[in-house]
């Protein structure tokens, strides 16, 4: 079964520094991987989206992330972290019905001063 | 252009009574996913609709239904609600029901069980 799994709970950036969240999947073919983020309150916005070709995306807000298939991974990064970066940032795998996305428990980005 | 919109914001029920949810999609999107979020943890899904058919069902009970209507809005129903109903309901729309059409989220309704 798919499954997502996101390492760090809670991540504090200094403002102006780089982030990296880290994301691991688990699917048999090639997925389909996205990253969204939440503000407190908020629904879920979409920051940037896997599906096929150039393993590096851009997204949305500065942010990138890098699909590794030999690591099973979709991290996201940033190179300078803003105070209104802090947030909630999810990722997610497409199930393989293209039903549903499925979720990680999500990683809460603190931003210092 | 409007975003999906989601009512009530907020709602509270006692163990045992119904609730429903309702979401418009973006106009345009033809597809409409509900997911379930409680607190602390990331999104469950529970249904997926596209053209008033049920595309797709979570791992959870017979309480939950939903409906697509002509218009492609939709409803989430809930019976018998439990303390542990209470959480976050997202609605998601989407131009078609495939996993390269991306999920636009509302900002979702929060229900409180007691």
């Amino acid at each position: 079964a798919q499954s997502v799994t996101q390492p760090d709970i809670h991540i504090t950036v200094s403002e102006g520094a780089s982030l990296e969240l880290r994301c691991n999947y688990s699917y048999g073919a090639t997925p389909y991987l996205f990253w969204y983020v939440q503000s407190p309150g908020q629904g879920l916005q979409l920051l940037l989206k896997y599906f096929s070709g150039d393993t590096l995306v851009q997204g949305i807000k500065g942010f990138e992330a890098e699909f590794k298939r030999s690591q099973s991974s979709f991290n996201l990064r940033k190179p300078s972290v803003h105070w209104s970066d802090a947030a909630e940032y999810f990722c997610a795998v497409a199930n393989q019905a293209g039903t549903a996305l499925i979720f990680g428990k999500g990683t809460t980005l603190s931003v210092s001063s | 252009d409007a975003g999906v919109t989601q009512s009530p914001t907020h709602l509270i029920k006692t163990r045992g009574q119904h609730v429903t949810l309702r979401c418009s999609p973006i106009s345009g999107h033809k597809s409409v996913s509900w997911y379930q979020q409680v607190l602390g943890q990331g999104p469950q899904f529970i249904f997926q609709y596209y053209e008033k058919e049920e595309r797709g069902r979570g791992n959870f009970p017979d309480r939950f239904s939903a409906r697509q209507f002509p218009n492609y809005s939709s409803e989430l129903n809930v019976n018998a609600l439990l303390l542990g109903d209470s959480a976050l309901y997202l609605c998601a729309s989407s131009l078609e029901a495939t996993s390269n059409s991306p999920l636009h989220f509302g900002n979702g309704t929060r229900l409180t069980v007691t």
